[in-house]
């Protein structure tokens, strides 16, 4: 049973371009969170998905920041018009329904220049 | 010993000794308290949890203590080992918010040999 997958790793885009980072999920999992890390810091929740539905987006910016989980396919956490500030690490995380144990992936590191 | 560096306070502990880092949470109605190793360059890596309604667990090489009167919580790892070093985070959990995670500001952990 793999983990859960990310990519890319590692992710270089110029200011005003777009980026699609994609989770997939341990198998049998049916929830998704997105957390971003900046250098030196913990994480913070941006998103919480169950299949094609939004739970929460409380830690999400309003503008630019999507993030959608469909039926089939992986979880896909988009970002329009990246500016400097977008640089992080941005991790998925998954459960299965009514654990309470999430498991991260390796992350994707996000360099806006 | 352990000393607040520019960022991430650090504590440095000879290989063999035991590891004590600390904690403080801010919400009372946490449901579960989590502790997480990062490993540099990767994802989160939970190690163990305690529920609210407990003041302490024991897994291997590792304890948790809560101590819900001052909001604390702390991780001991016995007999340090080289790959314990990491940056290790503690998480707050609420059920009712849908188990999305709240991270503390991380110690890092350096061992000597």
């Amino acid at each position: 049973n793999a983990g859960v997958m990310q990519n890319p790793r590692h992710l270089v885009r110029r200011r005003g371009q777009e980026a699609r980072l994609r989770c997939s999920p341990m198998k049998g999992h049916s929830h998704v969170y997105w957390y971003r890390q900046l250098p030196e810091e913990g994480l913070k929740f941006m998103v919480y998905l169950q299949k094609e539905n939004i739970i929460d987006e409380s830690g999400m910016p309003k503008e630019r920041f999507s993030a959608e989980f469909p039926k089939e396919g992986p979880s896909i956490l988009r970002i329009q018009q990246v500016v400097r500030g977008d640089s992080a690490a941005y991790f998925c995380a998954s459960s299965p329904l009514g654990f309470t144990e999430a498991f991260f992936g390796q992350g994707t590191r996000l360099t806006v220049v | 010993g352990e000393s607040v560096g520019l960022h991430l306070p650090t504590l440095s502990v000879q290989e063999g000794d035991n590891s004590i880092i600390n904690c403080a949470y801010s919400n009372s109605a946490s449901d579960y308290f989590i502790w997480y190793k990062q490993e540099s360059g990767k994802g989160p890596q939970f190690i163990i949890d305690i529920r609210s309604n407990m003041d302490k667990r024991q897994g291997q090489r590792v304890t948790v203590l809560l101590n819900k009167t001052v909001k604390h919580l702390s991780l001991q790892i016995a007999a340090t080992q080289p790959g314990d070093s990491a940056v290790y985070f503690c998480a707050e959990n609420m059920e009712a918010a849908g188990n999305k995670l709240t991270f503390g500001g991380g110690t890092r952990v350096l061992v000597k040999p």
